[in-house]
C-alpha cells in the first residue's frame, strides 16, 4: 500500500514563525498536493506539484509556499505564520497517469495552531 | 470552474434507517471519488466511479453516478453506529486535481 506520511501530528507555533510542514510518500508517485481542511470549508487546495521542482498554486496560496527537491518529499512552508492559518494540512498524493482508478491517497493530517 | 456541493451538510439518523447523500458538480466529468473521514484522522477511499451509470457497492454503502445529471449518490442501508464519520465526494477537474465538496458529517444514534 502506499503510505503518505506527515512529520507532525500536532504542531504549535507563534505567530511570525517560520513553519515547515513535512510529507513523504513511498510509491514513487509524480502528483502531491496540499489542502487544508477547515470546519464549513472543507479541503481547499494550496499548492501542488507534478514532478521534482515543479509547483503549481492551488485556491488559497496565499501566505504559503512549497518545495519539491526530491520525488519523495513536498514540503509546505508558511514564511510568517499568522492565526488563520491555524487549521488541518492535509499532504495527498498520487500516480501521473492512474488518477483515475486510484484517486488521492492521504497522509495522516498536521493540526497547526498558530497562537 | 468546477463545484461541488454535497447535501446534506449534516445528517443525523438512526440505527437501521436509510438515507442517501448527494454530490452535484457543476462541469462535466466522468471521475467521481468518495472518501470517509473519521474524527481526527484523515481521508481514506472508498469508492471510485468512472463512468455513467457506475455502481460500487461495499456492506450498508453503495455509490452511484449520473455523469448526465452531474450527480453522484451514496446510500446508506440500514445504518450502524460505525458509519459515523465525514464522507467527502471529489470530482476530477479534468487535469489531474479533485475538487472536493465540504463533506457530509453522518451521526448515527442507536
Amino acid at each position: 500500500d502506499v503510505k503518505v506520511t506527515q512529520s507532525s501530528r500536532y504542531l504549535v507555533k507563534r505567530t511570525g514563525e517560520k513553519v515547515f510542514l513535512e510529507c513523504v510518500q513511498d510509491m514513487d508517485h509524480e502528483n502531491m498536493f496540499w489542502y487544508r481542511q477547515d470546519p464549513g470549508l472543507g479541503l481547499r487546495l494550496i499548492y501542488f506539484s507534478y514532478d521534482v521542482k515543479m509547483k503549481e498554486k492551488g485556491d488559497i496560496p496565499e501566505g504559503y509556499s512549497v518545495s519539491r527537491e526530491k520525488k519523495e518529499r513536498f514540503s509546505l512552508i508558511l514564511e510568517s505564520a499568522s492565526t488563520n492559518q491555524t487549521s488541518m494540512y492535509l499532504c495527498a498524493s498520487s500516480l501521473l497517469v492512474a488518477l483515475p482508478r486510484h484517486g488521492y491517497t492521504f497522509g495522516s493530517g498536521t493540526r497547526l495552531t498558530v497562537v | 470552474e468546477l463545484k461541488v456541493e454535497q447535501n446534506p451538510l449534516f445528517l443525523s439518523m438512526q440505527e437501521g434507517k436509510n438515507y442517501t447523500i448527494y454530490c452535484n458538480y457543476s462541469t462535466t466529468s466522468d471521475r467521481l471519488y468518495w472518501y470517509r473521514q473519521d474524527p481526527g484522522k484523515s481521508l481514506e477511499s472508498l469508492f471510485v466511479l468512472l463512468s455513467n451509470g457506475a455502481v460500487k457497492q461495499e456492506g450498508r454503502l453503495m455509490a452511484s453516478l449520473d455523469t448526465k445529471a452531474r450527480l453522484s449518490t451514496l446510500h446508506i442501508t440500514a445504518a450502524v453506529h460505525d458509519l459515523s464519520a465525514t464522507y467527502f465526494c471529489a470530482v476530477d477537474n479534468g487535469s489531474e486535481k479533485l475538487v472536493f465538496g465540504k463533506g457530509t458529517k453522518l451521526t448515527v444514534n442507536p
